[in-house]
C-alpha cells in the first residue's frame, strides 16, 4: 500500500508569498495525482490533476509538478482565499487510493 | 450543473448497519468511476472506496473491507455504501465525489457536501 506524506504540515506565510507544498509517496506512483484545497466547513476543491494539469476555474497561481515519488503543489503568489489545508491524492492500483495527510496553509 | 447529494447519515449503535445513498445529476452518471471518502472530525480526508463505470473494477481502504459495500445503480443514477459492523472510528463525515474518468484515477472533480455517520452507544 502506497503512502503519501506531506510536507510540511503546516506552512506560515504572507499573502503575495510564493507557497511551496511537497506530496511524496513511499513508492513510484502513477501520474494519477492529484491536489485538493479545503476550508473549514467545505466540500474538498480538485486543484490539479494528472500531477500538472489545472481543474476548470482554477487560477493560474496553482501549479502542479513531478513525477515517480515526489510531486509539488505551487502557488505563485498568495491570496486571501488561498489559505486552506491541502491534500495530495494518488491512485496506487486499478482501484486504491491513498490521500496525504494535508498541510494547512496558515497567515504568518 | 453536477450534483451531488448524500443520504442515510445519522445515529447508529456499534455492530450496526446503515446504507449511505448518493443521487448524482447533471453529469452522464454511467461513464464514470464514483468515490466515497470519509473525514473523521478534526482529521483529513480518508478514502473509503470506489467503484468503476460498469462495476467491474472496485476497491476499500483496508480500514473497512469485509465491512462495507459500495454498489452503484446506473439507471437510478445512484451510488451506495452498505456499511456493516460499524465502529466508533467509522464516525466522520461521508463524502460521494465524482472522479474524472470512468476508472478510478483523480477521485474527486465534483464532490457532494457530505453526510454525517456517528457510531455511538
Amino acid at each position: 500500500e502506497i503512502v503519501l506524506t506531506q510536507s510540511p504540515a503546516t506552512l506560515s506565510l504572507s499573502p503575495g508569498e510564493r507557497a511551496t507544498l511537497s506530496c511524496r509517496a513511499s513508492q513510484s506512483v502513477s501520474s494519477y495525482l492529484a491536489w485538493y484545497q479545503q476550508k473549514p466547513g467545505q466540500a474538498p476543491r480538485l486543484l490539479i490533476y494528472d500531477a500538472s494539469n489545472r481543474a476548470t476555474g482554477i487560477p493560474a497561481r496553482f501549479s502542479g509538478s513531478g513525477s515517480g515519488t515526489d510531486f509539488t503543489l505551487t502557488i505563485s503568489s498568495l491570496e486571501p482565499e488561498d489559505f486552506a489545508v491541502y491534500y495530495c491524492q494518488q491512485r496506487s492500483n486499478l482501484a486504491s487510493v491513498a490521500f496525504g495527510g494535508g498541510t494547512k496553509v496558515e497567515i504568518k | 450543473e453536477v450534483q451531488l447529494v448524500e443520504s442515510g447519515g445519522g445515529l447508529v449503535q456499534p455492530g450496526r448497519s446503515l446504507r449511505l445513498s448518493c443521487a448524482a445529476s447533471g453529469f452522464t452518471f454511467d461513464d464514470y468511476a464514483m468515490h466515497w471518502v470519509r473525514q473523521a472530525p478534526g482529521k483529513g480526508l480518508e478514502w473509503v472506496s470506489g467503484i468503476s463505470w460498469n462495476s467491474g473494477s472496485i476497491g476499500y481502504a483496508d480500514s473497512v473491507k469485509g465491512r462495507f459495500t459500495i454498489s452503484r445503480d446506473n439507471a437510478k443514477n445512484s451510488l451506495y455504501l452498505q456499511m456493516n459492523s460499524l465502529r466508533a472510528e467509522d464516525t466522520a463525515l461521508y463524502y460521494c465525489a465524482k472522479d474524472m474518468r470512468a476508472t478510478v484515477t483523480n477521485v474527486g472533480e465534483y464532490w457532494g457536501q457530505g453526510t454525517l455517520v456517528t457510531v455511538s452507544s
